[in-house]
């Protein structure tokens, strides 16, 4: 049983666009949520993370919108660069347990 | 350059091998964290060792086995391999221990490839 779904699996964006990742998750005693981004052949690294009593965080380009009620969260980059072109990963934690959405695979076309 | 170091980088080995992967942490880092990464399971949170000690365990399988050193660096043992086994391993480390809520530092990863 997949912990925590994500969407899409793949995206395709225009420079300049913004990019929308989605995930959602069932478990409340999840209580941090953070994005990976990984390129081809390196290992993920995190790129922001947000805890449930914020409803959003911002780091340059990159917005966190987490819905509590909904259970749901979401990653957007704003003015998306081919540079972005990677696999993201979303996350959620209890602290002790760590459940990875199945990752989407961002194309931004100069 | 994440700090985080792994060995070997590649590993090719038959079914029913035995395998160890070696990580090496940050500095200062006192949690090992391991990772299994397939096409069809995506990532999967192994174990976590703190310290020297085991602090969480996910999805890891009893033919699997980890520990951590005195100078904190981390051996996963794969035993009784199967096909299903190949997968891109990766460990990780944080400052902190349990719980964890700090930034977890990956390393590039060992790709294993059972025949």
């Amino acid at each position: 049983q997949q912990q925590v779904k994500q969407s899409p699996q793949s995206l395709i964006v225009q420079k300049g666009g913004i990019s929308i990742i989605n995930c959602a998750y069932e478990n409340t005693a999840f209580d941090y949520f953070p994005w990976y981004q990984q390129f081809p052949g390196k290992g993920p690294a995190l790129l922001i993370a947000i805890r449930p009593d914020v409803s959003e965080k911002k780091e340059g380009r990159f917005t966190i919108s987490f819905n509590k009620s909904a259970k749901q969260f979401s990653l957007h980059i704003m003015d998306s660069q081919p540079g972005d072109s990677a696999t993201y990963f979303c996350a959620a934690s209890t602290g002790n347990q760590f459940y990875f959405g199945t990752g989407t695979s961002l194309t931004v076309i100069p | 350059d994440s700090g985080v170091t792994q060995t070997p980088k590649h590993l090719i080995t038959a079914t029913g091998q035995r395998v160890t992967l070696r990580c090496s942490p940050r500095s200062g880092d006192l949690s090992v964290y391991w990772y299994q990464q397939s096409l069809d399971q995506g990532l999967q949170f192994l174990i976590q060792y703190y310290n020297g000690e085991e602090r969480a365990k996910g999805n890891i399988l009893e033919r699997f086995s980890a520990q951590q050193f005195p100078d904190l660096h981390s051996e996963l043992n794969l035993s009784s391999l199967e096909l299903g086994d190949s997968a891109l391993y990766f460990c990780a480390s944080s400052v902190d221990g349990w719980p964890s809520y700090n930034e977890q530092f990956f390393g590039p990863g060992t790709r294993l490839t059972v025949l």
